[in-house]
């Protein structure tokens, strides 16, 4: 069974374009899950996706951002109109179904996002 | 609110030492989650262990180990007899039972093993 993967794994843009990232989580994962990690900081929760349905979303997430997961299988981030503010490694992970003691959490290798 | 406190932030000591890298959470909840995550140089970050509020027994794995104590709030990962491998940033996160999606990170402890 492969892990999660994401793609692509860098992008460099510059200010005002947008970019759109992808997530394939593990297979028969019905959770999915975004974060973004800035430089010696922790991942911060974006958003999260159980099958097709966004059910929690962070303040983080301001306008300009976009997640779907339009068949419940992978997923896609979306920034519009970039900011360098928005550099940073964007992170997916998934879980599987289940009772929350199983709900594990296990992550893909992220997208490096550096905005000029 | 939810918190996790990471206070080392970086930690250097050389092969075969043992080193112990810290935890402690701040929850309201009386069902939560713990857990202990690796991010090596490459970025991914790779699931070590999860241990759940009612469960207070500490646990070893190889070389790894954890200690888990309500009372303190604390969950502290010891690895005995570090290896270069070690080397990597590692983070502490906090689930809450009544929630699906957010866990809430440490800051991460950067260690390195030097030789």
């Amino acid at each position: 069974d492969t892990g999660v993967s994401q793609d692509p794994r860098h992008k460099i843009t510059k200010r005002g374009q947008n970019v759109t990232f992808r997530c394939d989580p593990i297979s028969e994962h019905n959770r999915l899950y975004w974060y973004r990690q800035t430089l010696g900081q922790g991942p911060e929760f974006l958003t999260y996706f159980q099958n097709e349905a966004q059910l929690e979303k962070s303040r983080l997430l301001s306008d300009r951002f976009s997640a779907e997961r339009p068949k419940g299988s992978f997923s896609t981030l979306e920034i519009q109109r970039t900011e360098q503010g928005d550099s940073a490694m964007y992170l997916c992970a998934s879980s599987p179904t289940g009772t929350v003691s199983t709900d594990t959490q296990y992550f893909g290798p992220g997208t490096r996002l550096t905005v000029l | 609110a939810q918190k996790v406190t990471q206070a080392q932030t970086e930690i250097s000591v050389v092969e075969k030492e043992d080193v112990t890298l810290d935890c402690v959470y701040e929850t309201r909840d009386t069902t939560y989650y713990l857990f202990w995550y690796k991010q090596p140089p490459s970025g991914e970050l790779v699931f070590l262990i999860r241990r759940n509020s009612f469960d207070e027994q500490n646990e070893i794995s190889g070389r790894y180990s954890w200690n888990f104590q309500k009372s303190t709030s604390s969950f502290n990962f010891t690895i005995t007899a570090s290896q270069v491998v070690d080397s990597a940033v590692y983070f502490c996160a906090l689930f809450r039972g009544t929630s699906y999606g957010k866990l809430t990170f440490g800051q991460g402890t950067i260690l390195t093993v030097h030789p």
